[in-house]
This record gives C-alpha cells, structure tokens and sequence, in this order.
C-alpha cells in the first residue's frame, strides 16, 4: 500500500546549496500534507505543512510547494545546512476530524556536506 | 515546549512475552496516536484514540494489540504475546484536535527488541 511514495531514498548536498526532496502520493482524499525530519534515535519533529487550498508554504528556509494535478510535492531547502543532515518523512493526510491518520513515506536522507 | 514523553527508551523481551509501553502525552492534547517504524522502513499508523476508546485503527492493530487511558495522564500500548516481527521503534503521538491541521507531537519512541 504505497499512497505516499518517495522515490529517492537519499540526497547529498552541500552546505549553502538547495535541497529539494520529492514526494508523490496516490489517493486523491489526501488534503493535508506534511513534512517531518527525523534523527536517529528521536520521534519525527513537524517541519512545515501544506493545505491543499494551497499551492506553497513558506517559513524560513523552508519552502513546501503542492501540485495537486500532478499529486506531487516538494520541500526546499534553502540554504542547507549541516545539521539538516536527517531522514525527512512525506505524510499526507486529511484536515476532516474523521480522519486522524498520517500516511508516511519511505523517506529520504539528506546529507548536507560542510 | 510541551513534549510528549515515552518510557522505556529500549526494551527487550522474549518472545511469547507481554510488553506495555508507557507514554505522557501534552496535557491539553485530546487525542492519542501509537505509530511504529520497523528498522529501515516506513512510520506506520497504528492507532488513534479520543474520548476514551479507539477511533481508528490500522490492519496491523490486531487482537494482540490494545490501548488503555488509565488515568488522566498515561497511554500505553500492550502487545500481549510478543512475536519477533513486532520488534519496531514504537512512537506516541498527540493532538489537541482531530484533523492533521492542528498538528501531531511526538515523542522519542521506544524500542521494542524481541528476541
């Protein structure tokens, strides 16, 4: 059950350079995406999250853009930095009460270079 | 900031055995998530859980699984007869609301060894 795919496993950047990490998900009920970062050994910490009334979110470096055509969306990096070196998990949910759940991705592992 | 705290950090258990993991959500928080990542793979849902009962629940949620509020401040999860594919990081989750707009905290999870 793959609603909520994120086809590159890892990414490597350098430091000061933009990271784009990619997410496409499947189900058309999604409404609500978000975006987590998480280190080993800790829970997911909440980035940035997108209505889908929406087609980008921004705070700070970080920049979350939505295609809803395409279902498909982004996270930028702007500049990266080392310690943004973490898995980032794509989730994709609904803002309705009924539907509590997060769907993750797979994630993807960013490694940004000093 | 208000955490969501997660007792213990690691356990290890045999198989066959019963485990309880702990968790101390956001005090003002009205809903309650157990999510679990086996290694390399996916955060997956669990669980949700309002007003006292179980208001979704996941395939892998199965009879072996339960979840209880036993007094104002603690959920746990129990897993009554562990199995070796139950070996997972298991994280709690809270929300003051019931939709993904108001936002999930979780906490540092456990991990769950069974060997």
């Amino acid at each position: 059950d793959q609603q909520v795919k994120q086809n590159s496993p890892s990414l490597s950047v350098q430091e000061g350079r933009i990271s784009i990490l990619n997410c496409d998900y499947t189900n058309s009920m999604f409404d609500y995406f978000l975006w987590y970062k998480k280190y080993p050994a800790e829970g997911p910490t909440f980035l940035i999250s997108i209505s889908s009334i929406k087609d980008k979110n921004e705070d700070g470096r970080f920049t979350v853009f939505l295609n809803k055509s395409a279902k498909h969306l982004s996270l930028h990096i702007v500049p990266s930095q080392p310690g943004d070196s973490a898995v980032y998990f794509c989730a994709a949910s609904r803002e309705n009460t009924g539907f509590q759940k997060l769907v993750f991705g797979t994630g993807t592992r960013l490694l940004v270079s000093p | 900031e208000p955490e969501v705290t997660q007792t213990p950090s690691h356990q290890v258990t045999q198989m066959g055995q019963e485990v309880i993991l702990r968790c101390v959500p956001i005090s003002n928080h009205l809903y309650f998530y157990w999510y679990r990542q086996i290694l390399g793979q996916k955060v997956e849902f669990l669980v949700s859980f309002y007003n006292n009962e179980i208001s979704e629940k996941s395939e892998i949620f199965d009879d072996q699984f339960s979840v209880e509020r036993p007094d104002g401040s603690n959920f746990t999860l129990k897993i009554r007869s562990t199995k070796l594919e139950d070996s997972a990081m298991y994280f709690c989750a809270s929300s003051p609301g019931g939709g993904a707009n108001y936002g999930y905290t979780f906490g540092s999870g456990t991990r769950l060894t069974v060997v």
